[in-house]
């Protein structure tokens, strides 16, 4: 069965780069039938996506963080990641990564997800 | 951006008690629309997706409807472990949003 797992620091410094990485097993990130998304989620609050990659390289961005996020995969490792620029203590949360499929170019709900890794921007 | 409105934010209930939550986009989204469960320190999990479709494996107390604008998650019989938060999402079009969240309690 298809599983996620997000790995990267704890911990990052304010204006620095946020580098986190989904690695996926029991299933390619290589194929044409799901893109693979990052969202956020806040200590005690909701859910943001942030933006999701196909394996041809096709990438969404949320407008409200597009100039500071890069996605990008390695399909030979069968990893898809997340860096996220100039970080403050407002990009403190969960991480999460997760699949979603695409059926006739429409790309659709989150399953399954990653546990999540916190990340806390502090100096 | 489609906002995405839960009601009620949080509520108190008793196992074996049927609840619904509702959600409004502020604009209409079709049946692009899912629900997800989150419970304390664990991921979000699918539910329904296409506003109605029960995920595999998920239980069928749990159940959705709507289209266009207005949408209902509804638990028919709830048990001890569907006390969770839960959330729903449109993936009508970009950027993806979520709604921000019912917390459903113990009683």
């Amino acid at each position: 069965q298809l599983q996620l797992q997000e790995s990267g620091p704890g911990l990052v410094k304010p204006s620095e780069t946020l580098s986190l990485t989904c690695t996926v097993s029991g299933g390619s990130i290589g194929t044409s039938s799901y893109y693979w998304g990052w969202i956020r989620q806040p200590p005690g609050k909701g859910l943001e996506w942030i933006g999701s990659i196909y394996y041809s390289g096709s990438i969404y961005y949320n407008p409200s963080l597009k100039s500071r996020v890069t996605l990008s995969e390695d399909t030979s490792k069968n990893q898809f990641s997340l860096k996220l620029s100039s970080v403050t203590a407002a990009d403190t949360a969960v991480y999460y990564c997760a699949r979603h499929p695409v059926v006739r170019g429409v790309i659709l709900w989150f399953d399954p997800w990653g546990q999540g890794t916190l990340v806390t921007v502090s100096s | 951006a489609v906002r995405m409105t839960q009601s009620p934010s949080s509520f108190s209930a008793s196992t074996e008690d049927r609840v619904t939550i509702t959600c409004r986009a502020s604009q209409g989204i079709g049946s692009f629309l899912a629900w997800y469960q989150q419970k304390p320190g664990k991921a979000p999990k699918l539910l329904i997706y296409g506003a109605s479709t029960l995920q595999s494996g998920v239980p069928s107390r749990f159940s959705g409807s709507g289209s266009g604008t207005d949408f209902t998650l509804t638990i028919s019989w709830l048990q001890s472990e569907d006390f969770a938060t839960y959330y729903c999402q449109q993936y009508y079009s970009y950027p993806y949003t979520f709604g921000q969240g019912t917390k459903l309690e113990i009683k």
